[in-house]
């Protein structure tokens, strides 16, 4: 089952600006992660926000979580061209076992 | 030390034919997921485990898959008479506690192409 829906499903910019990608999810969670994946291969995660916690902070990330309206965002800010990949967000479902749901994915790309 | 493996890295078959992934999870890590990427789709849940046990099987496509995990390490997910939709890359991944409260460590995943 789908839990989170990614926006927008693909972003272009240029580098050194900043980049907002969008996450919905539909159920409580307990905490909503962000990964990165490139080439179509492995994910990798980049970080975990719990359902009591607002913003979170990782070197050029900022993640927000709004329990209320059931989204988050991911700011990458400064850009680089080694950003390009396709960022997920995934949840797991309170109470659920469900294990951990992802959406489909925004397409990032740098442009040099 | 190693993080996730998956083998094999590609996997070409004919229509028909059983496949058989394997995961060697990190050791120490009680959860283990399998999920199915097609070509640029997002990733699309199959199986989780928790130890040996499957507490959510509903994301198995059809009864022509599945999965089993022995000694709380190895995960095998069994594809029987495949068919041409279920080209894909297969994703395993672990973590070190149950669902979604610690990060998943990933694999580098499965191509899976049947001819």
């Amino acid at each position: 089952s789908q839990q989170g829906e990614e926006d927008p499903q693909a972003l272009s910019i240029q580098e050194g600006e900043n980049a907002t990608m969008n996450c919905s999810y539909k159920t409580s969670i307990n905490n909503l992660q962000w990964y990165r994946q490139n080439s179509g291969r492995g994910l990798v995660h980049l970080i975990l926000i719990r359902s009591n916690e607002r913003e979170k902070h990782s070197g050029r990330l900022r993640v927000t979580l709004d329990t209320s309206k059931k989204s988050s965002s991911l700011l990458i800010t400064a850009s680089r061209a080694a950003d390009t990949a396709s960022y997920f967000c995934a949840t797991d479902v309170a109470g659920g076992a469900d294990g951990l749901t992802f959406g489909k994915g925004t397409h990032l790309i740098i442009q040099p | 030390g190693a993080g996730v493996s998956q083998s094999p890295s590609n996997k070409v078959t004919e229509k028909g034919k059983d496949v058989e992934l394997r995961c060697d999870p990190i050791s120490g890590h009680t959860a283990l997921y399998w999920y199915r990427q097609s070509l640029g789709q997002g990733l699309e849940f199959l199986i989780y485990f928790q130890g040996n046990s499957a507490p959510d099987k509903s994301g198995l496509p059809s009864d022509r898959f599945s999965a089993e995990r022995t000694g709380g390490s190895v995960s095998t997910l069994t594809i029987q008479r495949t068919q041409q939709e279920d080209s894909a890359v297969y994703l395993c991944a672990s973590s070190l506690t149950s669902a979604g409260r610690t990060e998943a460590f990933f694999g580098q995943g499965t191509r899976l192409t049947v001819v």
